[in-house]
């Protein structure tokens, strides 16, 4: 499953196929960018990070792209298990301190 | 090592209460962050203290709202107050550190809901 365009709140993907969660950013100055994962009733939490000296970085079952060309960010997680239903934040650091929250996607794993 | 901490994770308050809610953070950090998250967006920004220090509140609406971090004990986000509007769920974070390299661990949050 994919979320496309700028900022699609809902994405339903079947247990074990790929889900692809996008993310456009606005200021083409900013340099690092994070993924967090907020279940419900908890924080945010921390997933994978990117600084723009680099596309792509890999983790565990995770990947986030950067495209700074057009100012889009994707995290990609393969085979998507249950324990993946959450929403997924992308954020930007606006400076050494301060974090810039997207909306969210809401992923719903169906089994 | 036990995480940020916030209480009450759960918070009610009629108009015109006040509203505290606490933060303390990781075992060894001393910087501190707190948060908004409006029903179905995302977390904004709105202070970021050291032990003593208001490092930026520009986050922070001008009135009814206010933080400290004292030497000893946790952080306190204080609103005066508080509008219907308000409800919200306040979101602390806290790191070693204060620069880009130090990652922001965020506790469970309160959920202020005005009536």
């Amino acid at each position: 499953g994919e979320s496309v365009g700028l900022h699609l709140p809902t994405l339903s993907v079947q247990e074990g196929d790929n889900s692809i969660i996008n993310c456009a950013y606005s200021n083409s100055a900013s340099d690092y960018f994070i993924w967090y994962k907020q279940e419900s009733g908890k924080g945010p939490q921390f997933i994978i990070d990117i600084r723009s000296n680099m596309d792509k970085r890999q983790g565990q079952r995770v990947t986030v792209l950067l495209n700074k060309t057009v100012k889009h960010l994707s995290l990609q997680i393969a085979a998507t298990q249950p324990g993946d239903s959450a929403v997924y934040f992308c954020a930007e650091k606006e400076n050494d301190y301060k974090l810039s929250f997207g909306a969210g996607t809401t992923v719903t794993v169906r089994a | 090592n036990a995480g940020v901490m916030q209480n009450p994770r759960h918070l009610v308050r009629r108009r015109g209460q006040e509203a505290r809610l606490r933060c303390s953070p990781m075992k060894g950090h001393s910087h501190v962050y707190w948060y908004r998250q409006l029903p179905e967006e995302g977390l904004k920004f709105m202070v970021y203290l050291q032990k003593e220090n208001i490092i930026d509140e520009s986050g922070m609406p001008k009135e009814r709202f206010s933080a400290e971090f004292p030497k000893e004990g946790p952080s306190i986000l204080r609103i005066q107050q508080v509008v219907r509007g308000d409800s919200a769920a306040y979101f602390c974070a806290s790191s070693p550190g204060g620069g880009s390299g130090y990652e922001q661990y965020f506790g469970p949050g309160t959920r202020l809901t005005v009536t």
